[in-house]
């Protein structure tokens, strides 16, 4: 099957720990991207990655970061900078010619911080 | 800034009824507009796009419709059904090749 993953679902943390989760896809797409959700709020922009060695920040990228050493993964760490990091953060990814529009999205990972 | 939100935070609709699912938008640039259905746990699913220059799109028991004057967009779902209990996202392109997404409609299918 192919698909996006992302592990653990549920993840603790204490307060001033880095955290990485990661994002894997199966797809072969070009393109990923990493969202928050917090209740009652739309999705909110992380970073993404077009291609394999290059990303750009979103517009909440203060306190993360990311890599895209393979085309298959882009792990996302929640550094001690975040200043509140407690959320639901989705992973996508998409083929290059409908990379904006449709972005097939991992089950997420909740993250609580302690 | 570029914003994208929901009239109704909540609908709830008999099963069978046609459902209707409102947004406004408030940039005017956007080449495109995408709908997605969110379920409790899960990650966001694509559901429809429509491009700015058209006004009415449908799939499969969906459809949507833009109304670029009043920088409206409505999706409509025939016959209602349980499994379409979930959340509802629109959201329009923007400048920096990424995607605003508005703050959700809950709806609710009532049996």
């Amino acid at each position: 099957d192919g698909g996006i993953t992302q592990s653990p679902k549920y993840l603790f943390r204490k307060e001033g720990q880095n955290v990485t989760l990661s994002c894997e896809q199966n797809l072969n797409h070009d393109a990923m991207y990493w969202y928050r959700q917090d209740p009652g709020q739309g999705l909110r922009l992380i970073y993404y990655s077009q291609i394999v060695n290059d990303f750009q920040k979103g517009d909440i990228a203060e306190g993360y970061s990311v890599s895209r050493e393979k085309k298959e993964s882009f792990p996302l760490t929640v550094t001690s900078a975040q200043k509140n990091p407690t959320a639901f953060y989705l992973c996508a990814s998409s083929i290059r010619d409908r990379g904006l529009l449709e972005q097939f999205f991992g089950p997420g990972t909740r993250l609580t911080v302690l | 800034g570029e914003s994208v939100g929901l009239h109704l935070p909540t609908l709830s609709v008999q099963e069978g009824d046609n459902s209707i699912i409102n947004c406004a938008y408030s940039n005017s640039a956007s080449d495109y507009f995408i709908w997605y259905k969110q379920e409790s746990g899960k990650g966001p699913q694509f559901i429809i796009d429509i491009r700015s220059n058209m006004d009415k799109r449908q799939g499969q028991r969906v459809t949507v419709l833009l109304n670029k004057t009043v920088k409206h967009l409505s999706l409509q779902i025939a016959a209602t059904q349980p499994g379409d209990s979930a959340v509802y996202f629109c959201a329009q392109t923007g400048g920096g090749n990424k995607l605003t997404f508005g703050t959700g409609t809950q709806l609710k299918v009532e049996l």
